[in-house]
Order: structure tokens, then sequence, then C-alpha cells
């Protein structure tokens, strides 16, 4: 079975600019969560996403988004970069979502932000 | 306000070696405390994982030790080889209603041949 994929892998964008991350979860799970990894902050929840809903987001502002659709695909929209977001974004799915089930991690996509 | 704090930040074994790695929480409503293994270029890897009706759950040369008075839980790494070598997180979180896991910061391991 596939792991979960996450394009781009790397990314370079500059201040002001917007960029959409892509997360195709491992088939058959239908949570997907996004998580902001930097050296400075570790990881940390962004949002996650169960039936197209988003149930829960973290502390971070408007600027970052999702969604999810309907075969369980999730994006991230992160608009007006700015250069701390400069980050690894690590997508996880699950199977089901809310009994804490085993989340696995894709390889993230790298974002800079020049 | 951090949740899980992690120690240490870094930590050189030799090969043969126990690492132990050692993870505080605040929010008792944690339920599910894993441990994620990352690689270089890697995203994290579930290692071991323990809830709080157990004190102790072994896989392998991987041990969780839990202790819910003290809030507190620890992971061991018995003979330790140098392909252990990688960047562990403890992570937890709460059963029913979300998926989110709140980590500690992080130890790199560095196991010396």
């Amino acid at each position: 079975k596939a792991g979960v994929t996450q394009t781009p892998r790397y990314l370079i964008k500059t201040r002001g600019q917007q960029v959409t991350l892509s997360c195709s979860p491992i088939s058959g799970h239908r949570s997907v969560s996004w998580y902001q990894q930097t050296p400075g902050q570790g990881l940390q929840f962004l949002f996650e996403y169960f039936s197209e809903t988003q149930r829960n987001k973290g502390n971070f502002p408007g600027r970052f988004s999702g969604r999810q659709f309907s075969n369980s695909r999730s994006e991230m929209n992160v608009s007006t970069l700015e250069l701390g977001d400069s980050a690894l974004y690590l997508c996880a799915s699950s199977l089901v979502w809310g009994g804490t089930d085993t989340q696995y991690f894709g390889p993230g996509t790298r974002l800079t932000v020049l | 306000q951090q949740q899980v704090k992690q120690s240490p930040q870094s930590l050189i074994v030799q090969k043969g070696g126990i690492s132990i790695i050692n993870c505080a929480y605040e929010n008792t409503a944690f339920d599910y405390f894993p441990w994620y293994q990352q690689f270089p270029g890697k995203g994290p890897a579930l290692l071991i994982a323990i809830r709080p009706d157990v004190s102790e759950k072994k896989e392998g040369r991987f041990t969780i030790s839990f202790n819910k008075s003290a809030k507190q839980f620890s992971l061991h790494i018995m003979d330790s080889q140098p392909g252990d070598s990688a960047t562990y997180f403890c992570a937890a979180a709460t059963q029913g209603g979300s998926e989110k896991l709140v980590f500690g910061k992080g130890t790199k391991l560095t196991v010396n041949p």
C-alpha cells in the first residue's frame, strides 16, 4: 500500500506570494492533519480534516487555510507569504477520526520563502 | 505554553548503550502518548505508543515507561545502534474528538560506532 504522498517536495517562493500544497492520504484513510515543522518551534498542529470538514484548527493566522476533497485528498494554502513561513509542512493521514488512530506522516513539502 | 516538554535536546551514546529520552506533560486529559522517529529528509514515523492504563510497553529494543502521577513518560532504547541515529519526538493526544498531536521539541540522538 502506498504511503502518504505530498507534492511538491520542494518549493521556493517570495514574500507576498501564495502557495498551495497537496496531500494524498493512504488509500482508505479518511482523516488528514497538517503540521508545520521548524527548527525553533518544532512540530506544530495546523488543522485536521475529516469528511471534507475542518474538525480542529491550530493557533495559526488566517493566512493558513486548507480543504479536503471527497476522495480525502487535502490541500493547504498559505497566502501573503512571510519569511517566517519557511518550514517543512507535513501531512498525516489516519483511518478514522477522533480515536487517536495511528497517524502516518508523508515526507513533507519544504517551503522556502525569500 | 509548551504542553509537552522533552529532554535532552541532543544525546550521544556509544553503540550497545542505552538511550533514554524523557518527556513531561501538563494536560491531564492526554490519554495517548506516541513516540515518533524522524530521519533527515523524511516525515516522522510512529515508533511505539502507550496509553495511561499501563506503566510500561516494550517492542523489541524500544520501551516506553509511563508515570501517570508524575505526568512523565520516557523512551528507552536498549542496545543502541548507529542506525538508531535520528531525531525522536514524544507526543500526546486526547482520545475522542481530535487527531491533534502535541509534540515535544525533539531529541537528536547520535549513536557512535
